[in-house]
């Protein structure tokens, strides 16, 4: 069966510090990974995806992810955090279009 | 396009009452579900359809039922509400069961009482 671990329940960064938020997946078949960021009182929406091409990843509003094979990983990246960026955010793995979640990292920004 | 809509925003339901929680797209997606979403759990899987007349359980059914009449309209139905049910429902929607992009609506949070 696959499965998603999100290390890290809350993550707190200073503006304009390095955001780094970590997924470790299971799946005995390539995996189709998602990361989903959901605003307060809003639904999910999707920042970026990797479908087995380019193992670095590019998302909406500078966030990147690469995938890694050898450590079952794929990691959230943003080099320098804005306050806008607070937020929970999900990583998901798709089992035929079934979605498997984390259980979400809530980013904190401090000014 | 409005996307994926759902209703209502927000219910409060007594124990034992039933509900229907409304979801619809207007993408001419075939691939439709249902998330529930609880502190530190993350989203779980309750139904999905991959088209008109096909459904199936996902993670935790217990309790839900769904029928998928039309490719626009996936409803969810709470036959029996119970205090357990009290969470956030997220229904999405996408082309298909490929690595697709799934969207998902507003959200509908149910309390139950």
């Amino acid at each position: 069966a696959q499965s998603v671990t999100q290390l890290g329940s809350h993550v707190s960064v200073s503006e304009g510090a390095l955001v780094l938020l970590r997924c470790n997946y299971s799946s005995s078949v390539p995996p189709y990974l998602f990361w989903y960021v959901q605003y307060p009182n809003q639904g999910l929406q999707l920042l970026l995806k990797y479908t087995s091409a380019a193992t670095l990843v590019k998302g909406i509003n500078g966030f990147e992810a690469e995938f890694k094979k050898s450590e079952t990983s794929f990691h959230l990246t943003k080099p320098s955090a804005h306050m806008s960026d607070a937020a929970e955010y999900f990583c998901a793995v798709s089992d035929w279009g079934k979605l498997i979640f984390g259980q979400g990292t809530e980013l904190s920004v401090k000014p | 396009n409005a996307g994926v809509t759902q209703t209502p925003k927000f219910q409060v339901l007594k124990t034992g009452q039933s509900m229907t929680l409304q979801c619809a797209q207007d993408m001419n997606h075939e691939y439709m579900s249902w998330y529930r979403q609880d502190p530190g759990m993350g989203l779980r899987l309750i139904h999905y359809s991959v088209g008109a007349g096909i459904t199936d359980q996902g993670e935790v059914p217990n309790g839900y039922n769904v029928s998928r009449s039309t490719t626009e309209d996936f409803p969810l139905r709470l036959l029996s509400a119970a205090p357990s049910q009290t969470s956030v429902y997220f229904c999405a929607s996408s082309e298909g069961q490929g690595p697709g992009t799934q969207y998902f609506g507003p959200g509908t949070r149910l309390l139950v009482l």
